[in-house]
């Protein structure tokens, strides 16, 4: 059972257009952190979240966790071809654990 | 400043042999995980630990094995490779409590053929 869905798996498009990923669940996260992922490296986390509703910008990336704390979505605006590569929603505290449960991944491709 | 470092980035194992991934931080984590990552796939936990001394099982640990004897060291031990086991392992490690921030190395790719 995997516990964090993310969607779409794959994503083409082109150098300026808008695309938004989601990150769904079932379960009540005490937090929501997102990762970039490049190719032969490991994940680089981008931004947390801890509450229900929180918006965060990081230049063109808004990323917004779930009023009730049980999804989140990833908005990038403007895509640039250095946006490329696998992202990754992690939630934390469920189950009552310290562990962080992955999601299944976006791998986004931006083409010039 | 190195982060965490993990060894070697490539290896090829034949069935039924065995092996150590090894991972260290310097960063005074106390927390390390032990992930792995198949093709096009999110991280699936194999083991974390909380300090050094203490280790628990994550959610696929069967086929690995684990000791944490300081706080900048984590192996990883496969006594018996399968062709399953065939994936990329990623370590990482965490400031403050199990879902904060992670810190990850750069992956190990093993193949067991």
């Amino acid at each position: 059972t995997q516990l964090l869905e993310q969607s779409p798996q794959f994503l083409s498009i082109q150098e300026g257009e808008n695309l938004t990923v989601y990150c769904n669940s079932s379960s009540v996260f005490s937090s929501l952190q997102w990762y970039r992922q490049e190719p032969g490296e490991g994940p680089v986390l981008l931004v947390t979240v801890v509450t229900g509703g929180e918006v965060k910008k990081l230049k063109r990336l808004t990323f917004q966790f779930g009023d009730a704390r049980k999804d989140s979505s990833l908005h990038i605006t403007a895509a640039q071809t250095g946006d490329t590569g696998l992202y990754l929603c992690a939630g934390g505290g469920v189950y009552n654990t310290d562990k962080l449960i992955f999601g299944t991944g976006t791998r986004l491709q931006v083409f010039p | 400043n190195a982060g965490v470092t993990q060894t070697p980035k490539f290896r090829i194992l034949k069935i039924g042999q065995s092996m150590t991934l090894q991972c260290t931080q310097d960063m005074n984590h106390n927390y390390m995980y032990w992930y792995r990552q198949d093709p096009g796939m999110g991280l699936k936990l194999i083991y974390y630990s909380v300090g050094a001394g203490i280790t628990d099982k994550g959610e696929v640990p069967n086929g690995y094995n684990v000791s944490r004897s300081t706080t900048e060291d984590f192996p990883l031990r496969l006594e018996l490779a399968a062709p399953s086991q065939t994936s990329v392992y990623f370590c990482a490690s965490s400031r403050i409590k199990g879902d904060s921030p992670l810190h990850f190395g750069n992956g190990t790719r093993l193949t067991v053929t």
